[in-house]
């Protein structure tokens, strides 16, 4: 295990629906990362926290709304979402947003918008 | 702008023999370049870095890369692969000390197959 835990491992919804996922990292680092997996695309930086602030938001429309009440867990709350949107979605954290630092991540969140 | 590019979308090598799976970068400065691997149902999961130093840089699982500025390469290389090793592998580049925060810009991925 990578020490970065993600709940649910599988979520169906509907475009209407809000719903959450959650990471949390047992690793008493610093930095989180929200990251999206498509298919044969390359992996896409959503959100980085560090120590709880938001440092980048890449892009990404509102629908997807993150949260980081403290160093150890990070929220991907999602609304109206849209059948584009699903993917994998991947958490991961390292001990700070330093370049050269590695990155461990969570299994992801199969998500799959109906 | 800075990208990374993984030019095929599959490997395939017999058990035993040796692998290599090419990554080329695009990106102003000093890069870091990483390897990842992700198993199936699993997150990626950090194989080597280069930052700097030795170009030949050694990582987990027997795996090992070497850096090439001038070819501005990062290929992940194994002498003897395993059928274990069949899995998804990204490269990824971040730049050096004008980087910033942690921004890693991904490859698309080369899925390899070690066959029996």
């Amino acid at each position: 295990e990578t020490g970065v835990t993600q709940t649910p491992r599988h979520l169906v919804m509907g475009m209407t629906n809000k719903k959450s996922l959650k990471c949390e990292q047992h690793l008493g680092h610093n930095a989180m990362y929200w990251y999206k997996q498509s298919a044969k695309k390359p992996l896409e930086l959503m959100f980085v926290y560090s120590l709880e602030e938001r440092v980048e938001n890449n892009s990404v429309p509102s629908r997807f709304s993150p949260e980081c009440p403290n160093s150890s867990h990070l929220f991907l709350h999602l609304h109206t979402l849209q059948p584009e949107d699903s993917a994998l979605y991947l958490c991961a954290s390292s001990h700070g947003v330093q370049s050269n630092e590695k990155l461990f991540f969570g299994s992801g969140t199969q998500l799959s918008v109906l | 702008a800075q990208s990374v590019a993984q030019p095929e979308d599959q490997v395939n090598v017999a058990e035993g023999n040796p692998l290599t799976v090419k990554c080329t970068y695009s990106v102003s400065g000093n890069p870091y370049l990483f390897w990842y691997v992700q198993y199936p149902n699993r997150g990626l999961q950090f194989l080597l870095k280069y930052i700097t130093g030795d170009n030949l840089v050694k990582g987990s699982y027997g795996f090992e890369a070497e850096f090439n500025k001038s070819q501005t390469s990062f290929h992940l290389k194994k002498p003897s692969a395993l059928v274990s090793d069949s899995a998804l592998y990204f490269c990824a580049v971040t730049l050096g000390v004008d980087g910033g925060y942690n921004k890693l810009i991904f490859g698309a991925g080369t899925r390899l197959a070690v066959h029996p």
